[in-house]
C-alpha cells in the first residue's frame, strides 16, 4: 500500500527556515513526479511545489519562488521541501502527494496526512 | 496562471437526491493531441486529506462509488453526485494539471445534508 510520511513541520519565527521531509513507500519512488500541496487552516488547497521523477524539471508558485527549494533522493525514497524566510502567510498544513503517472503534466493519486507549520512570533 | 473557478461555495441535498458542482478554467485544459482533459476532482472529509475521485475529466478512480461521475470539456466541467449519501459529505475540489507541473485548484464546494 502506498504510504507517504511528512514530517519537519513546527513553530518557527517568522524569517527563520524549516525542512519538511516526506517518506514514501508501497511503490516505486522514482517513477513518479511528487509535489508538495498545503492547506491553510479552514482554507482551500494550494499547490506550492512539484517535481518530475528524475528532477530535471521543477516548479514554485509564485508565492513561494525564491524562498521555498523542493529536492528529492530517489535513493532514499524521499522528498523534501526546505522553506527558507518564513512568513506568517505560510501557516498551513503541508502535504506530500504523488501523481498517477509518469508524464510531467499528472492528476495527483495519493496524499499523505500532512505536517502543520506554524509561522508566530 | 490558469484560475479555477467553483460554484457554488457551498449546497444542501436531500439524502437520495442529485448533487451537482461545477468547475470553471480561465483557459483550456483540452489537450488537443491526446483529446484528454486535464482535470481531476478531490472529496475532502473533515480531519482527511483529499482522496481522488475522478480524473482525465470523467475517468473514476478504482473503488470510487459510481454515483460520483465527471463530465465536460475545454473550459467548463462538473462532478455530480447522482443520490446523495451521508457519508458524501465533505468538500469538494476540482485541480487542472495542464501543461507543466504547475497545477491549480479550485476554492472548493461544501456539501451538506439538507
Amino acid at each position: 500500500e502506498v504510504q507517504l510520511v511528512e514530517s519537519g513541520g513546527g513553530l518557527v519565527q517568522p524569517g527563520r527556515s524549516l525542512r519538511l521531509s516526506c517518506a514514501a513507500s508501497g511503490f516505486t519512488f522514482d517513477e513518479y513526479a511528487m509535489h508538495w500541496v498545503r492547506q491553510a487552516p479552514g482554507k482551500g488547497l494550494e499547490w506550492v511545489s512539484g517535481i518530475t521523477w528524475n528532477s530535471g524539471n521543477i516548479d514554485y508558485a509564485d508565492s513561494v519562488k525564491g524562498r521555498f527549494t523542493i529536492s528529492r533522493d530517489n535513493a532514499k525514497n524521499s522528498l523534501y521541501l526546505q522553506m527558507n524566510s518564513l512568513r506568517v502567510e505560510d501557516t498551513a498544513l503541508y502535504y506530500c502527494a504523488k501523481t498517477g503517472c509518469s508524464s510531467t503534466s499528472c492528476y495527483v493519486n495519493w496524499w499523505g496526512q500532512g505536517t502543520l507549520v506554524t509561522v508566530s512570533s | 496562471d490558469v484560475v479555477m473557478t467553483q460554484s457554488p461555495d457551498s449546497l444542501a441535498v436531500s439524502l437520495g437526491e442529485r448533487a451537482t458542482i461545477n468547475c470553471k478554467s480561465s483557459q483550456s485544459v483540452l489537450n488537443s493531441s491526446n483529446n484528454k482533459n486535464y482535470l481531476a476532482w478531490y472529496q475532502q472529509k473533515p480531519g482527511q486529506p483529499p482522496k481522488l475521485l475522478i480524473y482525465w475529466a470523467s475517468t473514476r478512480e478504482y473503488g470510487v462509488p459510481d454515483r460520483f461521475s465527471g463530465s465536460g470539456s475545454g473550459t467548463d466541467f462538473t462532478l455530480t453526485i447522482s443520490a446523495l449519501q451521508a457519508e458524501d459529505v465533505a468538500v469538494y475540489y476540482c485541480h487542472q494539471y495542464y501543461g507543466t507541473l504547475k497545477a491549480t485548484f479550485g476554492g472548493g464546494t461544501k456539501v451538506e445534508v439538507k
